[in-house]
């Protein structure tokens, strides 16, 4: 069985533009949670998307967001960049249900200049 | 306190020995308990799943779960240089209804020494 896909895996992006990251789920999986991931703060939850609709939400600004389709993949927007923002973003696939196991993609890693 | 919280290292441990990493977490109706390992670089990959106290071996990896004491450990036994890595404690917390959201430790890097 398939992993799950991120892409892009790098990418470089200027202050106060956007970004927006794709992630493919393991087939059958409904849900997909993504994280941001830095040496300082650990890994941190953005939010879960299941079915389509945002189920769990992280302490992030709403510059962050994301949406799932209908095919479950799913994508994280992140407007007007800061500096800050540079990170590994992560998504995670699960069936959605107990025990919440989760697996995760290869990760985008975002810098921001 | 914080909800999931671990050693952050690093452990050293030489080739061969037993690696013991600890995690206690603060939710006590948390029903399952995850370690993934992560390498430099590299994204996390889980490695065991428990969700009854007592022991689960999976080859050379034992986890244990005490629910009363609310601790969760990974024994890893000969030890590997390719096991150096950090290892990621992560326990379910309940949010709008379901427990969807994992809440991680910092990790625990783990240095096995030749």
């Amino acid at each position: 069985k398939a992993g799950v896909t991120q892409t892009p895996r790098y990418l470089i992006k200027t202050r106060g533009q956007q970004v927006t990251l794709s992630c493919s789920p393991i087939s059958g999986h409904r849900s997909v949670s993504w994280y941001q991931q830095t040496p300082g703060q650990g890994l941190q939850f953005l939010f879960e998307y299941f079915s389509e609709t945002q189920r769990n939400k992280g302490n992030f600004p709403g510059r962050f967001s994301g949406r799932q389709f209908s095919n479950s993949r799913s994508e994280m927007n992140v407007s007007t960049l800061e500096l800050g923002d540079s990170a590994l973003y992560l998504c995670a696939s699960s069936l959605g249900d107990y025990p919440y196991e989760q697996y995760f993609g290869p990760g985008t890693r975002l810098t921001v200049t | 306190q914080k909800e999931v919280e671990q050693n952050s290292g690093p452990l050293s441990v030489p080739e061969g020995a037993i690696a013991s990493l600890n995690c206690t977490y603060s939710d006590r109706v948390s029903q399952s308990f995850f370690w993934y390992r992560q390498y430099s670089g590299k994204s996390p990959e889980l490695i065991m799943s428990i969700y009854s106290n007592g022991d689960k071996e999976d080859g050379r990896f034992t986890a244990q779960l005490n629910k009363a004491s609310q601790y969760v450990s990974l024994l890893i036994r000969d030890s590997q240089p390719s096991d150096s890595a950090t290892y990621l404690c992560a326990v379910p917390v309940i949010g709008t209804g379901t427990a969807s959201k994992l809440t991680f430790g910092t990790g625990t890097r783990l240095q096995v020494m030749l």
